[in-house]
């Protein structure tokens, strides 16, 4: 079957650590991989975008890396601050066109 | 730009009743979709649509309608609010494009409570 799997226990982590999330995949062959970022009581909003033939993507303190042969996505905060704490979302090209399919999402939490 | 505005912001239904979350954009996007987000299991795709008049179902369509008369708005309707509907219901929308290739943007949520 097809899945998407983040870590669903929180990530604890010091601020200045680098903070690392996984996004793994089934049985999925996407094109394009997403990272979200969501506050409670709020919407996703959009972080990064990687490509197939990219093997990683930089903005400012965040990197993501897309490995189709471990079907594999990291996405790492350095220099993390707790205004950094939020649940991280990836997502993919799924089945269809038009279709993007979002993992469970992994709560990241960083403390003083 | 106030981006993707979803309303109302809160609903409690009785099971039975029909209702219709209403979803706008102002960013002339082509591309909008409805999700909902429950406990453990991620958004999942109700439906979607590629521009106004065009619509599909996503991974979990039974329940809902939609219809996209003009490219800001897209509502979604429950038909006959059950329970299994209590969730988290986001609207989001992009450019043309394949949506795996383009970010999504989306709006604060509609959280349902049927009864």
């Amino acid at each position: 079957s097809q899945k998407i799997e983040q870590n669903s226990e929180a990530l604890n982590i010091q601020e200045g650590k680098t903070a690392t999330l996984t996004c793994n995949y089934t049985n999925y062959s996407p094109a394009y991989l997403q990272w979200y970022r969501q506050d409670p009581g709020r919407g996703p909003v959009f972080l990064l975008l990687i490509r197939e033939n990219e093997k990683e993507k930089r903005k400012e303190r965040l990197k993501v890396t897309f490995d189709t042969t471990l079907k594999q996505s990291l996405f790492h905060i350095t220099a993390s601050q707790p205004a950094d704490s939020a649940t991280y979302l990836c997502a993919l090209d799924g089945t269809g066109f038009q279709k993007l399919v979002f993992g469970t999402g992994t709560r990241l939490l960083v403390s003083p | 730009n106030a981006g993707v505005t979803q309303t109302p912001k809160f609903q409690v239904l009785k099971t039975g009743q029909s209702m219709t979350l209403q979803c706008a954009q102002d960013m002339n996007h082509e591309y909008m979709s409805w999700y909902r987000q429950d406990p453990g299991m991620g958004l999942r795709l109700i439906h979607y649509s590629v521009g106004a008049g065009i619509t599909d179902q996503g991974e979990v369509p039974n329940g809902y309608n939609v219809s996209r008369s003009t490219t800001e708005d897209f509502p979604l309707r429950l038909l006959s609010a059950a329970p299994s509907q209590t969730s988290v219901y986001f609207c989001a929308s992009s450019p043309r494009g394949q949506a795996g290739n383009q970010p999504q943007h989306f709006g604060d949520g509609t959280r349902l409570s049927i009864l």
